[in-house]
């Protein structure tokens, strides 16, 4: 159980087009999901929050209207990079929470790699 | 300020133990957790302490200390797919984790 999904696994654009990134929660609900940039031999960087129904907390220095975030349903968060440039090329992960279980833990997708080119 | 401290790479060798330290400020503590990366990969949950003591799972431990703000991961012996990157994230008051930067462990035969 606890499987998060994301699409797509990686992606080239061209500079200045938008690209939009899908989790998924398949197995369970999650009322939060997580949005992460992780560079090269970095740690995780969180960039938002995001609540089903409600608008998604970014954490400081992150432009919300550079990375816009949905989470329409429990299942879905969205995450979309606008005019994309080469220094947005990065790793993007999302998690998200299971509140049925005990610990709290947050479950990782497998990853998006994007490629600005 | 919140912060979490451990070291950036340690190597060990096949079949021996390595003991991965990690020292925590947050406000507020719900728990810590230790997330194993590998290249390329988004991490995977390996534990979760929020009570002083050891846990144990197998080849792995973490071992939790609230009042030195201290945790570490007790790996035993250790295979080459055990070289990842180690990551300690302390869960806040607002249940929001606070993440390391990892430990790369090399594991050598």
């Amino acid at each position: 159980g606890a499987v998060v999904s994301q699409h797509p696994s990686w992606v080239i654009c061209k500079s200045g087009t938008s690209v939009k990134i899908e989790c998924r929660s398949l197995d369970f609900q999650a009322t939060t999901m997580f949005w992460y940039r992780q560079f090269p031999k970095q740690s995780l960087m969180l960039m938002a929050t995001s609540n089903e129904g409600s608008k998604a907390t970014y954490e400081q220095g992150v432009e919300k209207d550079k990375f816009l975030i949905n989470h329409a349903s429990l299942t879905l968060s969205t995450l979309t990079v606008t005019s994309a440039h080469p220094e947005d090329s990065s790793f993007y992960i999302c998690s998200a929470r299971d509140i049925q279980r005990e610990y709290n833990e947050q479950f990782f997708g497998p990853g998006t790699r994007l490629t600005v080119l | 300020g919140q912060n979490i401290d451990q070291p950036t790479e340690m190597t060990a060798t096949e079949g021996a133990i390595v003991q991965i330290n990690c020292t925590y400020q947050t406000s507020g503590f719900n728990g810590l957790f230790w997330y194993q990366q590998h290249a390329g990969e988004a991490p995977t949950f390996l534990s979760y302490n929020v009570l002083d003591g050891l846990e144990e799972k197998g080849r792995f431990s973490s071992f939790l200390s609230r009042s030195k703000g201290y945790s570490y991961l007790l790996l035993k012996e250790l295979q080459m797919k055990d070289s990842a990157s180690y990551l300690c994230a302390g869960m806040d008051s607002n249940y929001q984790l606070i993440w390391g930067a990892g430990t790369k462990l090399i594991i050598k035969p």
